[in-house]
């Protein structure tokens, strides 16, 4: 049984440019999370989706960011007119529904140049 | 606002000592508490949680200690070993909400 798979692994985008980052959860598993890591910081949350909905977006930047899971294939999350700021990296974790035990990938660690 | 508070933030221990890490959280809420562990380029893992209805929980040489009137729980690892080394979360979440909550995280070096 594959993990949460993540991709890509890194990625470099110039300021001002678009960063996409998806996410497949693990087989069966229905529910979605994207998490950011700052250097040296904890794991903060930033959305959870199910198929085709956000359940709670409380985490997200309210401009440039967003997150769809659609009905066929990975989450995204996207970054519009990334920033240095931006720079970090995203986790995406799965769990079956109602389970309390979330599993995350290995991360994209995005670099704005 | 920190819900859940951890420390130390860095950890040296000697390989066969006890690593303890402490965790403190504030929201009376929060029915789960996992501890992950992550090596350095991956994601974290999950190790080991307690629900607050149990004071201890052990596997293998992990164990988490709860203290709910304190609304602190502990990760101890026995006999650590230099494979140990990594940094580790406690975190904390409410059933129903999915959102989990994590500390800061503790780097722990084990050193022969």
């Amino acid at each position: 049984n594959a993990g949460v798979m993540q991709n890509p692994r890194h990625l470099v985008r110039r300021r001002g440019q678009e960063a996409r980052l998806r996410c497949s959860p693990m087989k069966g598993h229905s529910h979605v999370y994207w998490y950011r890591q700052l250097p040296e910081e904890g794991l903060k949350f930033m959305v959870y989706l199910q198929k085709e909905n956000i359940i709670d977006e409380s985490g997200m930047p309210k401009e440039r960011f967003s997150a769809e899971f659609p009905k066929e294939g990975p989450s995204i999350l996207r970054i519009q007119q990334v920033v240095r700021g931006d720079s970090a990296a995203y986790f995406c974790a799965s769990s079956p529904e109602w389970a309390y035990e979330q599993y995350f990938g290995p991360g994209t660690r995005l670099t704005v140049t | 606002q920190q819900q859940v508070k951890q420390s130390p933030q860095s950890l040296i221990v000697q390989k066969g000592g006890i690593s303890i890490i402490n965790c403190a959280y504030e929201n009376t809420a929060f029915d789960y508490f996992p501890w992950y562990q992550q090596f350095p380029g991956k994601g974290p893992a999950l190790l080991i949680a307690i629900r607050p209805d149990v004071s201890e929980k052990k596997e293998g040489r992990f164990t988490i200690s709860f203290n709910k009137s304190a609304k602190q729980f502990s990760l101890h690892i026995m006999d650590s070993q230099p494979g140990d080394s990594a940094t580790y979360f406690c975190a904390a979440s409410i059933r129903g909400y999915q959102k989990v909550t994590f500390g800061i995280g503790t780097k722990l070096q084990v050193i022969p």
